[in-house]
């Protein structure tokens, strides 16, 4: 039972347009969610999260909006640049208690220059 | 610099030969977890612990084994690997209290033969 979903493996975006990755979620618990970019032979680096009472966190170029009713956040990427082609996760928690995270599988994003 | 750091990257081994991978942060944080990348599969949790003498089973927990003797090492076991092990493996840790993102290590990729 995947309980966070990526249902894009991959996309493709030109360079200065908006990379929009997205990712679904099962569990109305949840109440913290993350994104983090993955380079190959590198760990991955966290980019950008939401709390559960907000629906928009905004940072640079990054931007994570959250719909709780649809159970659906989205990451976009304004404007896309060659080096955010790498594998995009999303995550999700429970905050009280446990701090277990569940990951998607992932989106590859290539910005083609 | 604040960091993960995992030993071996890479190791190479024969079904049954007893392993350890370990996992090392330098950042005083309480909460440590392990992971395995798979193709198609994203990342899965193995383990996790809260902190010192507090362990607990993540989603794919079979086959392994930890210990958390001290707050900044957190040593993943394989006592007799199958090839099935073959993967990905992420360690990670993070402080508490508060929305905090988890800290990846490099990784290290094993392939039990």
């Amino acid at each position: 039972d995947q309980q966070v979903k990526q249902n894009s493996p991959s996309l493709s975006v030109q360079e200065g347009r908006i990379s929009i990755l997205n990712c679904d979620y099962t569990n109305s618990m949840f109440d913290y969610f993350l994104w983090y970019k993955k380079y190959p032979a590198e760990g991955p680096t966290f980019l950008i999260s939401i709390s559960s009472i907000k629906d928009k966190n905004e940072d640079g170029r990054f931007t994570v909006f959250l719909n709780k009713s649809a159970k659906h956040l989205s990451l976009h990427i304004v404007p896309s640049q060659p080096g955010d082609s790498a594998v995009y996760f999303c995550a999700a928690s429970v905050q009280s208690g446990t701090y277990k995270y569940i990951f998607g599988t992932g989106t590859r994003l290539k910005v083609l220059a | 610099e604040a960091q993960v750091t995992q030993n071996p990257r890479y190791l190479i081994t024969v079904t049954g030969k007893k392993l350890t991978v370990t996992c090392s942060q330098n950042m005083n944080h309480e909460y440590m977890s392990w992971y395995r990348q798979d193709p198609g599969l994203g990342l899965r949790q193995i383990y996790y612990s809260m902190n010192v003498e507090v362990t607990d089973k993540g989603d794919v927990p079979e086959g392994y084994k930890v210990s958390r003797k001290e707050k900044r090492n957190f040593p993943l076991i394989l006592e007799s690997p199958s090839p099935n092990q073959t993967s990905l493996y992420f360690c990670a840790s993070r402080g508490t209290g508060g929305l905090q993102p988890q800290h990846f290590g490099d990784g290290t990729r094993l392939s039990i033969l």
